[in-house]
């Protein structure tokens, strides 16, 4: 059974920092690894999408980088705004169910 | 495209009333999800659909749960009864076969009291 970790699980940062949230895997024959972003009381929002080929996705100042092989990944959020504070998920579709994992989050609180 | 549409966004009931929830997938997805996320246990795939077709309920806790999707625009899950343990956000979520990459509706919170 798929099992999916996210350290840490809640990370406080002054504004302008560069910052690394890791995800880490326990089955590594995945499909495809996703990253989501959830604000208090709403919707989870696609951050990025790493296809089990593919090593890393940019967009803007998100990177996420995948190592299936060690069954982990991480997301890099470089010059954090508050803007940027958020829940942070993780999750991979895996299993011939195609049934997509998540980890339990990082909260993050980019103060200003 | 207005994104996978949920209804209600909030419920509140007594131990033992019908739930029923709503989800309205985004036009061309042909595949669709239930999830529920509770503190506890986070976000769990509850059953999901392919081209209106049942695929995996087995995250379907008790038979108190049901779903039904009678066409490609519309979904229900039901819980009945529902008790208060079933209090949690329950989210939709629709994609394609062919990406896998999911696109979620913004929840429905559920309390039974």
């Amino acid at each position: 059974k798929q099992e999916v970790t996210q350290i840490p699980a809640a990370l406080s940062v002054p504004e302008g920092e560069n910052l690394v949230l890791n995800c880490s895997f326990t089955d590594s024959a995945i499909y495809n690894l996703q990253w989501f972003r959830q604000d208090p009381g709403k919707g989870l929002t696609s951050l990025l999408l790493i296809q089990s080929s593919q090593r890393e996705q940019t967009s803007g100042r998100l990177n996420a980088s995948l190592d299936k092989s060690s069954g982990r990944s991480t997301l890099y959020i470089a010059a954090s705004q508050p803007g940027d504070s958020a829940t942070y998920l993780c999750a991979v579709l895996s299993g011939s169910a195609r049934q997509l994992t998540f980890g339990s989050g990082t909260q993050l609180t980019v103060l200003p | 495209d207005a994104g996978v549409i949920q209804s209600p966004r909030h419920e509140v009931t007594e131990m033992g009333q019908e739930v029923t929830l709503r989800c309205k997938p985004i036009s061309g997805h042909n595949s669709l999800f239930w999830y529920r996320q509770t503190m506890m246990r986070g976000l769990e795939l509850l059953i999901y659909f392919n081209n209106n077709v049942p695929i995996d309920d087995s995250g379907m806790p008790e038979d108190r749960f049901s779903a039904k999707m009678p066409n490609a625009s519309f979904s229900t899950l039901k819980i009945q009864p529902s008790e208060p343990r079933d209090s949690a956000v329950y989210f939709c979520a629709s994609g394609t076969s062919g990406s896998y990459e999911q696109y979620f509706g913004p929840g429905t919170r559920l309390t039974v009291t």
